[in-house]
């Protein structure tokens, strides 16, 4: 394992489907953060656990938006009747204690 | 959480040493002061993080005064590839960017 890994790297669905994404992170990290960037911005915070724990989820952008850790291992983060303005790119990272955070390569999501 | 302003946007040139100044003056006792570097349609990277004084690594250096209201992250003779947004992050947690500074360095 040499990083963080996300599936699908790309995502095309139609408004209004859900969507579900994988994040596998560095195997010793106990810290998991899912972000959503869209163009020109910075990523912007959604969730985190710590282990099997989310320990913030208050930023989610809706109740249509979910994650889920659930051994404390990889992630999932699912997307309920999607709009258009979810169209983004989501990227997962991983830290142990928080100190240094590694990110995923992302998954862009298109909603047509 | 503390807020960070940093210029949007900065130029140099090939060689050139860059300092990028990140402002937060609400930074709370515990916070970490933490740079991140990223390229087009790849995830955010960490450059280096610092409590006071300064910190040095292979890529960057990170000068914090002591009254820690503000950071400046030191690139030493840029190139080409450090062409990216780059990212101050000011926290425990330290996971909340903000809008980072686009540097551009030119030939």
């Amino acid at each position: 394992d040499t990083g963080v890994s996300q599936n699908p790297r790309h995502k095309i669905t139609k408004r209004g489907q859900n969507v579900t994404f994988r994040c596998d992170p560095i195997s010793e990290h106990n810290r998991l953060y899912w972000y959503r960037q869209t163009l020109g911005q910075g990523p912007e915070f959604l969730t985190y656990f710590q282990n099997e724990a989310q320990l913030e989820k208050s930023r989610l952008l809706s109740d249509r938006f979910s994650a889920e850790r659930p051994k404390g291992s990889f992630s999932t983060l699912e997307i309920q009747r999607t709009e258009q303005g979810d169209s983004a790119m989501y990227l997962c990272a991983s830290s142990h204690q928080g100190i240094e955070a590694f990110f995923g390569q992302g998954t862009r999501l298109t909603v047509v | 959480l503390a807020k960070t302003t940093q210029p949007i946007s900065m130029d140099s040139y090939e060689g050139q040493e860059v300092n990028i100044t990140c402002s937060h003056n609400n930074i709370a006792t515990n916070d970490y002061i933490t740079w991140y570097q990223q390229f087009p349609s790849q995830g955010p990277r960490f450059i280096i993080q610092g409590y006071k004084t300064k910190v040095t690594n292979e890529v960057a250096s990170l000068f914090i005064p002591a009254d820690r209201k503000s950071s400046t992250l030191s690139l030493p003779r840029v190139s080409l590839s450090d062409t990216a947004v780059y990212y101050c992050l000011v926290g425990v947690q330290n996971f909340v960017f903000g809008p980072g500074t686009r540097l551009s360095v030119l030939p």
